[in-house]
C-alpha cells in the first residue's frame, strides 16, 4: 500500500467553523489530489497540486482552499464549513510519468 | 468535456457466477483508463489500468478488463465471483495527462448473493 495517511479520520464540526484536513505521504510523489465522495456522485476533484506551492482547482473547488509547503503534506481547508460540505474526503498521490493515483483511507467530515 | 458513465448503479451476482461491470467514456483522444474498488469504509484500491497496447488487461484479485475503442468501453470482468468481491467499483479516465487528474464514473455497487 502507498504510504498515505489522512488526519483526522473523522470530524464533526458546526456550520461556520474553519476546518483543515491533512494528507501526508511518505512516497515523495510530486502530485497530490483532494477529492470528495458523495452518494450518487462518485469522486469529484476539489484541488490538486503539481509541486510545492503549485496548486490548481478541480471540478468542485468553491468553498475550499489548499496549501502545500512541503512535498509530503497537502492541506485542505474549509474556511467556513457548510452542511453541503458534509462528505468523505480522499487524498491521492501520483508520480511523474505514471498517471496512476493511489488513495488514502479517507476522512469523514460532518458539518452540523 | 471528458466523462465516464457506469450505467448500472447496483448489480447482484450469485457467488461463483461470472461478472461484467460496464464503463463507457467520452474522450477525444486515446484515453488512460482505470478500475478501482472500494470496500465499505475503505479507500480506493487500484484493480487495473490501460494505457496502450494489448486491449485485454489483467489486474489483481482475478479481474480483467477489455478496452474497445469502437464502443468507447472499458468493461470489467471476473469469471467467478467470490463473496469478498462485494464492494463498489469505479471506472476512471485521466482528464489531464500532464497532471494525471482523473474523472470518475459514479460507481457500481456489487452485491454477491449466496
Amino acid at each position: 500500500d502507498a504510504g498515505i495517511t489522512q488526519s483526522p479520520r473523522h470530524k464533526v464540526t458546526e456550520t461556520g467553523t474553519p476546518v483543515t484536513l491533512r494528507c501526508h505521504q511518505t512516497e515523495n510523489h510530486r502530485y497530490m489530489y483532494w477529492y470528495r465522495q458523495d452518494p450518487g456522485h462518485g469522486l469529484r476533484l476539489i484541488h490538486y497540486s503539481y509541486g510545492v506551492k503549485d496548486t490548481d482547482k478541480g471540478e468542485v473547488s468553491d468553498g475550499y482552499s489548499v496549501s502545500r509547503s512541503k512535498t509530503e503534506d497537502f492541506l485542505l481547508t474549509l474556511e467556513s464549513a457548510t452542511s453541503s460540505q458534509t462528505s468523505v474526503y480522499f487524498c491521492a498521490i501520483s508520480d511523474i510519468g505514471t498517471d496512476t493515483q493511489y488513495f488514502g483511507p479517507g476522512t469523514r467530515l460532518t458539518v452540523l | 468535456a471528458q466523462s465516464v458513465t457506469q450505467p448500472d448503479i447496483h448489480i447482484t451476482v450469485s457467488e461463483g457466477a461470472s461478472l461484467e461491470l460496464r464503463c463507457n467514456y467520452s474522450y477525444g483522444a486515446t484515453p488512460y483508463l482505470f478500475w478501482y474498488v472500494q470496500s465499505p469504509g475503505q479507500g480506493l484500491q487500484l484493480l487495473l489500468k490501460y494505457f496502450s497496447g494489448d486491449t485485454l488487461v489483467q489486474g489483481i484479485k482475478g479481474f480483467e478488463a477489455e478496452f474497445k475503442r469502437s464502443q468507447s468501453s472499458f468493461n470489467l470482468r471476473k469469471p467467478s465471483v467470490h463473496w469478498s468481491d462485494a464492494a463498489e467499483y469505479f471506472c476512471a479516465v485521466v482528464l489531464n495527462s500532464g497532471y494525471s487528474t482523473l474523472t470518475f464514473g459514479k460507481g457500481t455497487m456489487l452485491l454477491v448473493s449466496p
